[in-house]
């Protein structure tokens, strides 16, 4: 059964670098999705990705944050500066309509 | 408006339970309301999932309860067994906008 996919599965850094976290969602899949869960807390969203653009974020989603799809497979979260309250797994996720298919996860650190 | 209340936080039950999850929504534009099980380390996994049209949808030993008026819907599990050990959660969404996701069930089930 196709899947996402998602790397590295765990990234350390510390506070202030960038991070890019990499996504292949499933390859039919029109729609694509940064989802977060910090530890022991619910699955929060993020922002969705249509067409090649932004089509609803949230709150969360601010100046630090951008995606991007640089190519015809990848689906790219990047944060400018990392804070220590960017600690958590972060969830990409792609859909043709519903449902939406899930990946691993990459579990970012933040020192 | 966006909220999803999902209870109780966890929940333990004996192999051959039932184990009951509530979650109660306030947006009436809201009309996919999806069930997720997460095991540790890994992404959501769809369930089960259903529309505001039906009151009720079994998939295997997974049932989905839906009350519309009360704006509430329900995850009940038949026979459960240790392998259904995991975190659920409740979801939804409306018009194709973003999965707004509960707080999280863990459940334990007890040899």
């Amino acid at each position: 059964e196709p899947e996402v996919t998602q790397t590295p599965s765990h990234q350390v850094t510390q506070m202030g670098q960038e991070v890019i976290l990499r996504c292949v969602p499933i390859s039919n899949h029109l729609y694509f999705y940064w989802y977060r869960q910090i530890l022991g807390q619910k699955v929060e969203f993020l922002v969705s990705f249509y067409n090649n653009e932004i089509s609803e974020k949230s709150e969360i989603f601010d100046d630090q944050f951008s995606v991007e799809r640089p190519d015809g497979s990848n689906f790219t979260l990047k944060i400018r500066s990392t804070k220590l309250e960017d600690s958590a797994m972060y969830f990409c996720a792609s859909s043709v309509s519903s449902p939406l298919h899930f990946g691993n996860g990459t579990r970012l650190t933040v020192t | 408006q966006q909220q999803v209340k999902q209870s109780p936080q966890s929940l333990i039950v004996q192999k051959g339970g039932i184990p009951i999850i509530n979650c109660a929504y306030e947006n009436t534009a809201f009309d996919y309301f999806p069930w997720y099980q997460q095991f540790p380390g890994k992404g959501p996994a769809l369930l089960i999932a259903i529309r505001p049209d039906v009151s009720e949808k079994k998939e295997g030993r997974f049932t989905i309860s839906f009350n519309k008026s009360a704006k509430q819907f329900s995850l009940h599990i038949m026979d459960s067994q240790p392998g259904d050990s995991a975190t659920y959660f409740c979801a939804a969404s409306g018009g194709g906008s973003r999965l707004t996701f509960g707080e999280g069930t863990q459940l334990t089930v007890n040899p």
